[in-house]
């Protein structure tokens, strides 16, 4: 198993474009998720997926977009990059939700919105 | 609103030594606390977790421990190694759905 994957590894954006973050999981997980971490603290949930067609808002959702089409992929798109995205992203998925199940980390991608 | 803390950002210590990190939940209602290991450049790798129903927990090097009456989580490692270098995150799940809160971390610094 790759486990989950995430691509690009390093992005730079100017302000006003778009992209999209990509999230691959190859454990059947029925549940994705997508964080942001800025310099220095820890990691704050976008928005989260239980499964495929099914997404919700985690904590700080606006300026993206998700949708979740296969069980396998997760993408984030952001479509007016501000400064203020710079972050590194972390794309994660666990196996079930009625109780805990530990959350699987991608290697993150590195955003810089000039 | 619900938050979780840590109280020392960078803990160095020497190798062989043991380890405490700890961390402050504020939300009396989370069911689960997960201590989370981050290296430089990859993403956090889950280390261990306790039930809110439960006390102590122990790992291969590792001890989780919560209090809480005073909401309180600790991670001791013991026999700290170089490659015990990294920054440290605790996070709490509330009831129900996966969500976690996660803490700011705490650089944890090996000398040899």
């Amino acid at each position: 198993n790759a486990g989950v994957t995430q691509t690009p590894k390093f992005r730079i954006l100017k302000i006003g474009q778009s992209m999209t973050l990509q999230c691959t999981q190859d454990m059947n997980h029925n549940y994705m998720y997508w964080y942001r971490q800025d310099p220095g603290m820890g990691l704050k949930l976008i928005y989260y997926s239980v499964g495929a067609g099914i997404t919700d808002k985690g904590e700080v959702p606006n300026g993206y977009n998700v949708s979740r089409s296969t069980t396998e992929d997760f993408p984030l798109r952001l479509e007016l990059a501000a400064p203020s995205q710079t972050s590194v992203y972390f794309c994660a998925s666990s196996f079930r939700g009625d109780s805990y199940n530990e959350q699987f980390f991608g290697p993150g991608t590195r955003l810089t919105v000039l | 609103g619900e938050s979780v803390g840590l109280h020392l950002p960078t803990l160095s210590v020497q190798e062989g030594d043991n380890s405490i990190i700890n961390c402050a939940y504020s939300n009396s209602a989370s069911d689960y606390f997960i201590w989370y290991k981050q290296e430089s450049g990859k993403g956090p790798q889950f280390i261990i977790d306790i039930r809110s129903n439960m006390d102590k927990r122990q790992g291969q090097r590792v001890t989780v421990l919560l209090n809480k009456t005073v909401k309180h989580l600790s991670l001791q490692i013991a026999a700290t190694q170089p490659g015990d270098s990294a920054v440290y995150f605790c996070a709490e799940g509330g009831t129900g759905f996966q969500k976690l809160v996660f803490g700011t971390g705490t650089r944890l610094l090996v000398s040899p």
